[in-house]
């Protein structure tokens, strides 16, 4: 069985700080999706990544997919009350349509 | 944006009783997908289903489970005898043919057996 561990679990930060989540996995992934989900709403995709030590930026976020791609990582610099959410991250064993597998979520509370 | 609509938002239904789950996917996505995540716990893979037939279930998709695609646009996740523990938020998910699995998930609805 694949697993997809994130940690940490819970995060509660000033505005203005900077952290990084990570996901963490024994096995081998061909992608992994970053997704961000409010309370009683649908996962959002933030960002795919395919290729092992890629590197994507969406703004003040920056994502890794580890040289191995059995890991990954979400850093967000100057974090802002708006980025208050569950961050998951979900990886993919195939790109033919197979399932994706989530990790637990990193709950991220960031205060003003 | 396009985007993917799942109906109803909130269905309460009495133990045993049978519930369809609709779901719209974007419209030029072929894969689709039912998610749930009961409350605190992990997003589980329940079914995918592509060309008309399931390509892969998950343990949980039992013989009281099956999805539909009755036309063109929509996908259905029906539960024949509902259970407590199907107390859940269901996500719809589709993706377009492409190299990447990309998966856009709809808003939910909220199962609440009692």
């Amino acid at each position: 069985t694949q697993l997809l561990e994130q940690s940490p679990q819970f995060l509660s930060i000033q505005e203005g700080e900077n952290l990084t989540v990570y996901c963490n996995s024994s096995s081998v992934f061909s992608s992994l999706q970053w997704y961000r989900q409010e309370p009683g709403e649908g996962p959002v995709l933030l960002v795919t990544v395919v290729t092992g030590g890629e590197v994507k930026k969406l703004k003040r976020l920056t994502f890794q997919f580890g040289d191995a791609r059995k890991d990954s990582s979400l850093h967000i610099t100057a974090a802002q009350p708006g980025d208050t959410g569950l961050y998951l991250c979900a990886g993919a064993r195939d790109n033919q349509g197979g399932k994706l597998i989530f990790g637990q979520g990193t709950e991220l509370s960031v205060k003003p | 944006e396009p985007e993917v609509t799942q109906t109803p938002s909130h269905q309460v239904t009495q133990m045993g009783q049978e519930v369809i789950l609709r779901c719209v996917p974007i419209s030029n996505h072929l894969y689709f997908y039912w998610y749930r995540q009961i409350l605190g716990q992990k997003v589980e893979f329940l079914v995918s289903f592509y060309n008309n037939e399931i390509s892969e279930k998950s343990e949980i998709f039992d013989d009281q489970f099956s999805v539909e695609r009755p036309d063109g646009s929509n996908f259905t996740l029906k539960i024949r005898s509902t259970k407590l523990e199907d107390s859940a938020m269901y996500f719809c998910a589709s993706r377009r043919v492409g190299p990447y699995n990309e998966q856009f998930f709809g808003p939910g609805t909220r199962l609440t057996v009692l």
